[in-house]
């Protein structure tokens, strides 16, 4: 029932772009995408609801392909603040919610 | 600060003993999650409220976790007869209503049991 992430961890150059990749083997309701920087609390980042709709945060966005039971992130001109390890968590039903296991983000100079 | 409260943000506690974390959700917010940490994974889903009803329990959460919300605001998390493999990170989180709502999470509380 945990989400699959993919990759497990990325390193960028400032500017450079990443994709993060969240799949599930069952239907999804809502994806919801949260940022944890080290010993921090995660930190909501976006939700995606049934639709397909894709989702914009300045220079972070996402989409939610309902049929393929999956979601990606999508991070453009990356920037030193967005390092952190980055979750998918997928709503079933209104009682559940399970995280992935994370992708570890790592934005050099 | 309205966020999301837990108390104490650490314990250490030996083998055992009994421990009990505190959760104030966002005021407004009528559901909270309890979720365990531990290094390098996600949070894992404990146990959940909406108002004071425990809706959910992970098969996780063995006898020796015991959830309460008593009066549908802040909640308590009690570990008792600790073990070493409770240590980890307790995150609690709030939302409001009803749909898959964001959920707020509070800074957590790290257990560590020697």
């Amino acid at each position: 029932q945990q989400p699959v992430q993919s990759p497990q961890a990325v390193i960028l150059r400032e500017g450079e772009d990443a994709v993060i990749n969240c799949s599930s083997s069952k239907a999804l309701y809502s994806v919801h995408w949260y940022r944890q920087k080290h010993g921090e609390a995660p930190v909501f980042l976006m939700i995606l609801l049934k639709g397909g709709e894709q989702k914009g945060h300045e220079k972070i966005s996402a989409s939610f392909n309902e049929k393929k039971q999956q979601s990606s992130l999508y991070l453009t001109a990356s920037q030193l603040s967005y390092s952190g390890t980055y979750f998918c968590g997928t709503g079933h039903n209104f009682n559940k919610f399970y995280f992935g296991s994370g992708t570890k983000l790592n934005v050099k100079p | 600060d309205t966020g999301v409260s837990q108390n104490p943000r650490h314990k250490i506690t030996k083998r055992g003993q009994n421990v009990t974390f505190r959760c104030d959700p966002i005021s407004e917010h009528n559901r909270l999650y309890w979720y365990r940490q531990t290094l390098g994974q996600g949070p894992e889903f404990l146990t959940y409220f909406q108002n004071e009803a425990q809706l959910e329990k992970s098969r996780l959460l063995s006898d020796r976790f015991s959830a309460e919300r008593p009066k549908g605001s802040f909640s308590t998390l009690e570990i008792q007869r600790t073990e070493q493999g409770d240590s980890a990170m307790y995150l609690c989180a709030s939302s409001f209503r009803q749909g898959q709502e964001t959920q707020y999470f509070g800074p957590g509380t790290r257990l560590l049991v020697l």
